[in-house]
């Protein structure tokens, strides 16, 4: 049983337009949520994180979205650009990380 | 360089042969981890580390071993490899533990035939 999904495995987007990943939960007792970046041949590495008392954290042309309720997370990139091409996941924190299954976003130029 | 080192990037084995795969970090981190990534399973758990000879199961501990006898390594153990095993690990530490940010190593690709 899954506790966090990534429903999209891929997304395709063009240049300066916006992405929008997505990452649903299932477990309510998560209280910190992070997002990493994984290009080919190299671990991940941190991009963005949001504590559940906010619903909202922007770093630069990443922000994101905390929806407690429905228990659904996403990160927008704004604009996005090519070098943003890379496999994202989102992981979930209830005193141990869960991680989602990755979403491949494709940026063309 | 702040970074995470594995060795080796690529391996290939057959099964029921000993190996190990090395993990070293350089930032003095307390917390360190195993993780396998397989299609459709996310990143997973096998094992972690809060401290020198503090180590304790993850999600997935079956069929793995660790030790941690010096801070910065973390080496993990295939004692008899099988091709269930097969699999991309990464390595990761923490200054934290596993509630924040992570620094993860570039991964080792294993096949076991």
């Amino acid at each position: 049983d899954q506790q966090v999904k990534q429903n999209s495995p891929s997304l395709s987007v063009q240049e300066g337009r916006i992405s929008i990943l997505n990452c649903d939960y299932t477990n309510s007792m998560f209280d910190y949520f992070l997002w990493y970046k994984k290009y080919p041949a190299e671990g991940p590495t941190f991009l963005i994180s949001i504590s559940s008392i906010k619903d909202k954290n922007e770093d630069g042309r990443f922000t994101v979205f905390l929806n407690k309720s429905a228990k659904h997370l996403s990160l927008h990139i704004v604009p996005s650009q090519p070098g943003d091409s890379a496999v994202y996941f989102c992981a979930a924190n209830a005193g141990k990380s869960t991680f989602g299954d990755g979403t491949t976003l494709t940026v063309k130029p | 360089e702040a970074q995470v080192t594995q060795n080796p990037r690529y391996l290939i084995t057959v099964t029921g042969k000993k190996l190990t795969v090395t993990c070293s970090q350089n930032m003095n981190h307390e917390y360190m981890s195993w993780y396998r990534q397989d299609p459709g399973l996310g990143l997973r758990q096998i094992y972690y580390s809060m401290n020198v000879e503090v180590t304790d199961k993850g999600d997935v501990p079956e069929g793995y071993k660790v030790s941690r006898k010096e801070k910065r390594n973390f080496p993990l153990i295939l004692e008899s490899p099988s091709p269930n095993q097969t699999s991309l690990y990464f390595c990761a530490s923490s200054p934290t533990g596993d509630l924040y940010e992570q620094y993860f190593g570039p991964g080792t690709r294993l096949t076991v035939t």
